[in-house]
Formats: C-alpha cells, sequence, structure tokens
C-alpha cells in the first residue's frame, strides 16, 4: 500500500527567506504526486502536480516542486516565503492500478503547519 | 466556474442519529470523492463515485455510506453516529475516472455531542 511521509510537522520561517518542505513517498508504481495548501477552516487547494516528464514542476502562488525517483520525494520549495503562505501543507500521492491507469483515491502526509514570522 | 459546494458547512448531531452531507462537484465533472480529516489521523480516503457506482473504498465502517445521482452530485450518510464521527468531510471532485487531479470543496464540519 502506498504512504507518504511528511518529516516535519511544524516550520517556521522569516517572511521573506526561502523554504522547502520535505515529503518521501512510498509507492510500487509510476507515482502521481500532488502538494495541497489548506488554510484554517477551509478546503484543500492544489498547488502542483507531477504525474511524468519534467521533474521539476512549477505551480501557482510560486511554489515548485522536484521529484527524485532515487529518493522517493517529492519536496516543495518557494525561494522567498510572504506572510500569506502560513497555512497547513498536504503533500499526497494519487492511487493506480498495476497498468498506470489513475483513479481518485489520494493518501495523503500527515501535512506540515508553517508559520511565517514578520 | 463555481468551485466544489459542500452542504451544509457545520452540523451538530446526537450520538445515534444519523446524517447526510450533500456535494455539488463543479460543472462537468462526473468523479466525486469523499475525505474525513480528523486532527490524529489526517486526511483518510472514504470512497469515491464515478456514474453512479462506487469504484473505490477506504477502511471505514459500514456506517459510512454514499451515492451518486445521475447530475454527478453525491451524498454520504453516517448512521449511528459515535463521538469519533466528529471531523471535517471533505468533498472533491475531478473531470473523469482516471484523473487524480482533485479540487476540492470548503468542507462540511461534523460535531458529535
Amino acid at each position: 500500500a502506498q504512504s507518504v511521509t511528511q518529516p516535519d510537522i511544524h516550520i517556521t520561517v522569516s517572511e521573506g527567506a526561502s523554504l522547502e518542505l520535505r515529503c518521501n513517498y512510498s509507492y510500487g508504481a509510476t507515482p502521481y504526486l500532488f502538494w495541497y495548501v489548506q488554510s484554517p477552516g477551509q478546503g484543500l487547494q492544489l498547488l502542483l502536480k507531477y504525474f511524468s516528464g519534467d521533474t521539476l514542476v512549477q505551480g501557482i502562488k510560486g511554489f515548485e516542486a522536484e521529484f527524485k525517483r532515487s529518493q522517493s520525494s517529492f519536496n516543495l520549495r518557494k525561494p522567498s516565503v510572504h506572510w500569506s503562505d502560513a497555512a497547513e501543507y498536504f503533500c499526497a500521492v494519487g492511487d493506480s492500478n498495476a497498468g498506470g491507469t489513475s483513479y481518485g483515491k489520494l493518501t495523503f502526509g500527515q501535512g506540515t503547519i508553517l508559520t511565517v514570522h514578520p | 466556474k463555481a468551485g466544489v459546494t459542500q452542504t451544509p458547512r457545520y452540523l451538530i448531531k446526537t450520538r445515534g442519529q444519523q446524517v447526510t452531507l450533500s456535494c455539488s462537484p463543479i460543472s462537468g465533472h462526473r468523479s466525486v470523492s469523499w475525505y474525513q480529516q480528523t486532527p490524529g489521523q489526517g486526511l483518510q480516503f472514504l470512497f469515491e463515485y464515478f456514474s453512479e457506482t462506487q469504484r473505490n473504498k477506504g477502511n471505514f465502517p459500514g456506517r459510512f455510506s454514499g451515492r451518486q445521482f445521475s447530475n454527478s452530485r453525491s451524498e454520504m450518510n453516517v448512521s449511528t453516529l459515535e463521538l469519533g464521527d466528529s471531523a471535517l468531510y471533505l468533498c472533491a471532485s475531478s473531470p473523469s475516472v482516471g484523473n487524480t487531479e482533485a479540487f476540492f470543496g470548503q468542507g462540511t464540519r461534523l460535531t458529535v455531542v
């Protein structure tokens, strides 16, 4: 069964500093990988996704993530954090069958809470 | 284009009661999935529907059920509520089967007392 690990429960950065949120996955087939962000009391917003191709993917709000198959990682990065980026971030892997066809099930990590200091 | 709409946003129920939550997907989306979010267990997959058929189910007891209508709207039902069912229930819609690019609603906050 697939699993996702986000090693950092809580990260604090200063506004303007760079950010990297870690994500490691366990999955036997070609992974479909996602990063979502959730503000308090809100639903999840998709930041970016990786299905195949270029291992560096660009997302919304200036975020990017790099897929590294050898390390089973999909870390999220942002060069300069804004106070409005404070939220909880979730990495997720999409389910697929042996033939690589994806289904709708997502397996999420436990989330990383980002605090931004002025 | 309107996003995923979940109703109601907040709900308080008593142990032993049942509850029905509603989800209207993005127009044109035919796949709907449901997730439960709690502080202890995080985000857990409940089930997925496509074309009125349940395609995938998570590890939840039979008290949790769902359905999808011909217009792709979906409902989930929880019977015999327990305190541990208190959670944020999130619905997500996707354009088609096999597409895991899910768009989430704001969720329904269920409190069981």
